[in-house]
């Protein structure tokens, strides 16, 4: 069966620090992947995804940033972080026509 | 741009109760999900809805699609404290992987 890893699973971080968040995925091969943001209390805001190795697709212009280097392997990162960027971050997978996979997520603080 | 509104946002509601979440989408799309989120926590899949007409039950949950509408509903018969949750639906876009978030709606059963 396919799983789908997140860390780490809290952060707090200053204002105009940088991030890395890594989600990697087992049991399936050449996923789609996903990186969803939800602010407290809001719903899903899709942030990037990825049909393929080096792949990116920007859903929103922000100091955010995605990377994926290998088949199962999603970064998100920024160089310096807002306040704006607190929030849980949700990496996702899907295959074909199902839906799509959540990780267990990353609980982000801005301070 | 695909808009996913769900309502109502909030539902609080007796136990043993029945009531109806609506979800709406402004394009074309035959591909809808659903999902719950318990507080502090990631998504879970529910339903999985792929052609016009077709019904997913679980238990006390029902959910339809009728894309000709650009609508789907999730019924909740008899409800009871365990369904406290927010539920999110989830279209699938023609022509590309992307899957948009509905706002979501926080219920909460009363005892």
């Amino acid at each position: 069966s396919q799983t789908i890893h997140q860390w780490p699973a809290t952060l707090v971080q200053p204002v105009g620090s940088p991030l890395s968040l890594e989600c990697t995925v087992e049991g399936t091969s050449n996923p789609n992947l996903y990186w969803y943001r939800q602010a407290a209390g809001r719903g899903l805001q899709l942030l990037f995804y990825s049909v393929g190795i080096g792949q990116i697709s920007s859903e929103v212009p922000q100091n955010l940033s995605a990377s994926r280097p290998q088949d199962r392997q999603f970064i998100l990162s920024s160089k310096k972080l807002l306040l704006s960027d607190s929030g849980f971050y949700l990496c996702a997978w899907s295959v074909r026509a199902g839906g799509v996979d959540f990780g267990p997520g990353t609980r982000l603080t801005v301070t | 741009e695909l808009k996913v509104e769900q309502n109502p946002l909030f539902l609080s509601m007796q136990e043993g109760k029945n009531y109806t979440i609506y979800c709406n989408y402004s394009t074309t799309s035959d591909r809808l999900y659903w999902y719950r989120q318990d507080p502090g926590k990631s998504l879970e899949s529910l339903f999985v809805l792929l052609s016009n007409g077709a019904v997913k039950q679980e238990g006390r949950l029902m959910a339809s699609l009728d894309t000709k509408a650009r609508l789907s509903t999730l019924h909740i018969t008899a409800a009871v404290h365990d369904l406290s949750a927010t539920y999110f639906c989830a279209v699938g876009t023609s022509g590309t992987y992307k899957y948009i978030f509905g706002t979501g709606t926080r219920l909460k059963v009363l005892a």
